[in-house]
């Protein structure tokens, strides 16, 4: 699975949109970007997921680069709620009966600012 | 309903004792992973299990014995517990149709004293 790289922390102001970076230069064309986060004390929560469009859920949007090299999650309104650590993870999305196992870096810990 | 339940949700136990961590989940799912959060809140790959089958075991100790009595349960078992044991355990599930979208328990807060 490839390596990503997010910033360790950051803040935002609520109401405002939040925008989480996560590089993965060494993706490479079968890997899928995924987003979980983990509000404190909490289990891990998935939020969205894509491979080269843009993808957009009831949650947030997801934001990949045409060179697939870098992505962007974007929570538009973000609440206190949405203070969590959240996570990066890129991998293959294929049907592999058990492997599909979850490897978590540490993360962006992104504070909502009242 | 919560759909992948752990229990206990707080477990504090002497070192030495053996003890079990039990998970339940309702999605019809049919692959459950363990993962396990350590202090500094790294949160690695245990076991998973594909139709009560295992097919992750990411080098964890022996004294751990995960059991899938059916495609809805996996339970870990715990020998001999030390005190590097303390973490937060978490449960999941998964379809094999809905790569890698995992759903993840409360977790288990596991202290040895």
């Amino acid at each position: 699975d490839a390596k990503t790289t997010q910033p360790p922390s950051m803040d935002c102001a609520e109401g405002r949109a939040a925008n989480l970076p996560c590089n993965h230069s060494t993706i490479s064309g079968n890997e899928y970007v995924y987003w979980y986060r983990q509000i404190h004390s909490q289990g891990p929560q998935y939020i969205i997921h894509g491979l080269k469009n843009n993808e957009t859920n009831e949650m947030a949007s997801l934001i990949i680069t045409e060179d697939r090299k870098s992505s962007t999650l974007i929570l538009p309104h973000a609440t206190l709620r949405d203070t969590a650590v959240y996570y990066c993870i890129v991998r293959v999305a294929i049907r592999n009966f058990g492997n599909e196992k979850l490897t978590f870096g540490t993360g962006t810990r992104l504070t909502i600012i009242p | 309903d919560t759909a992948v339940s752990q229990t206990p949700k707080y477990l504090v136990t002497q070192m030495g004792n053996d003890k079990s961590i039990k998970c339940e989940q309702n999605l019809g799912h049919d692959t459950m992973y363990w993962y396990k959060q350590d202090s500094k809140k790294f949160l690695k790959i245990m076991f998973s299990y594909n139709n009560k089958e295992l097919i992750i075991n990411e080098t964890v100790p022996n004294r751990f014995s995960p059991k899938s009595p059916d495609k809805a349960h996996l339970n870990l078992h715990i020998n001999s517990l030390e005190l590097g044991d303390s973490a937060v355990y978490f449960c999941a599930s998964s379809t094999s149709l809905a790569k890698n979208i995992q759903y993840f328990g409360a977790g288990t807060r596991l202290s040895v004293l």
